[in-house]
C-alpha cells in the first residue's frame, strides 16, 4: 500500500524558515517523479515544485523560486522541501505526491494526508 | 502561463447527472486529469488521461476531453460524492503543472 507521510508543519514568524519532510513506503520510490502541492485555507490546489528520480531536475511554481527548494534522499525513501523567507502568503496546508506517468502525460496518483504550515506574528 | 477555467459550483440531486467543465485554449491537445477532495480531506485522483479511472473509483465516474472544453461526469449522483472536484494539466514547455479552481459539487 502507498503511503505518503508529511510532517513538519507549525507556526512560523515572518521572515522564519521551514523544512517539511515527505516518508515514503510502499512502492519503489527512486522510480518516481515527486511533487509538493499546496492549499492555502478555503482555496484551491497550487503546485509547487517537482523534482525527477534522481534529483536531477527541479521545477517550482514563480510563487516560491529561490525561497523554496525541494529535495529527495532516495536512500531514506524521504521528500523534503526546505522553505525560508516565508511570508502570509505561504500559509497553506502542504501535500506531497507520487507523480505518475502514463505515457507521456503526468498526473499525482497518490497524495499524503498534509501538513499545515501558518505564518504569522 | 495556461489557465482553467472552472464553474465556481455544480448542484445536483440525489441520482441524477453532474457535469463539470473545465475550459482551457485548444485543452483537447493536452490530457486532463480530475481530483476529488472530500472536506477536510486529501486530493483523491478520479479520472486521468481525460477518461480513464483509477482502481476502485465507481464506473459513475467518467471524463471527455475536445476543443476547448474537458468534462467530468458523475452518474447516478450519490450524498458521498459531494466534494470539490479540480482539473488539472501539466504544461510540457515548462514542466509546471497547472490546476482549475475548483468546482463545489453540491448534492441537494
Amino acid at each position: 500500500e502507498v503511503q505518503l507521510v508529511e510532517s513538519g508543519g507549525g507556526l512560523v514568524q515572518p521572515g522564519d524558515s521551514l523544512r517539511l519532510s515527505c516518508a515514503a513506503s510502499g512502492f519503489t520510490f527512486t522510480d518516481y517523479w515527486m511533487t509538493w502541492v499546496r492549499q492555502a485555507p478555503g482555496k484551491g490546489l497550487e503546485w509547487v515544485a517537482n523534482i525527477r528520480q534522481d534529483g536531477s531536475e527541479k521545477y517550482y511554481v514563480d510563487a516560491v523560486k529561490g525561497r523554496f527548494t525541494i529535495s529527495r534522499d532516495n536512500a531514506k525513501n524521504s521528500l523534503s522541501l526546505q522553505m525560508n523567507s516565508l511570508g502570509a502568503e505561504d500559509t497553506a496546508v502542504y501535500y506531497c505526491a507520487k507523480i505518475y506517468y502514463s505515457g507521456a502525460w503526468p498526473h499525482f496518483d497518490y497524495w499524503g494526508q498534509g501538513t499545515l504550515v501558518t505564518v504569522s506574528s | 502561463s495556461y489557465v482553467l477555467t472552472q464553474p465556481p459550483s455544480v448542484s445536483v440531486a440525489p441520482g441524477k447527472t453532474a457535469r463539470i467543465t473545465c475550459g482551457g485554449d485548444n485543452i483537447g491537445s493536452y490530457s486532463v486529469h480530475w481530483y476529488q477532495q472530500r472536506l477536510g480531506q486529501a486530493p483523491v485522483l478520479v479520472i486521468y488521461d481525460d477518461s480513464d479511472r483509477p482502481s476502485g473509483i465507481p464506473e459513475r465516474f467518467s471524463g471527455s476531453n475536445s476543443g476547448n472544453t474537458a468534462t467530468l461526469t458523475i452518474s447516478r449522483v450519490e450524498v458521498g460524492d459531494e466534494a470539490d472536484y479540480y482539473c488539472q494539466v501539466w504544461d510540457s514547455s515548462t514542466d509546471h503543472y497547472v490546476f482549475g479552481a475548483g468546482t463545489k459539487v453540491t448534492v441537494l
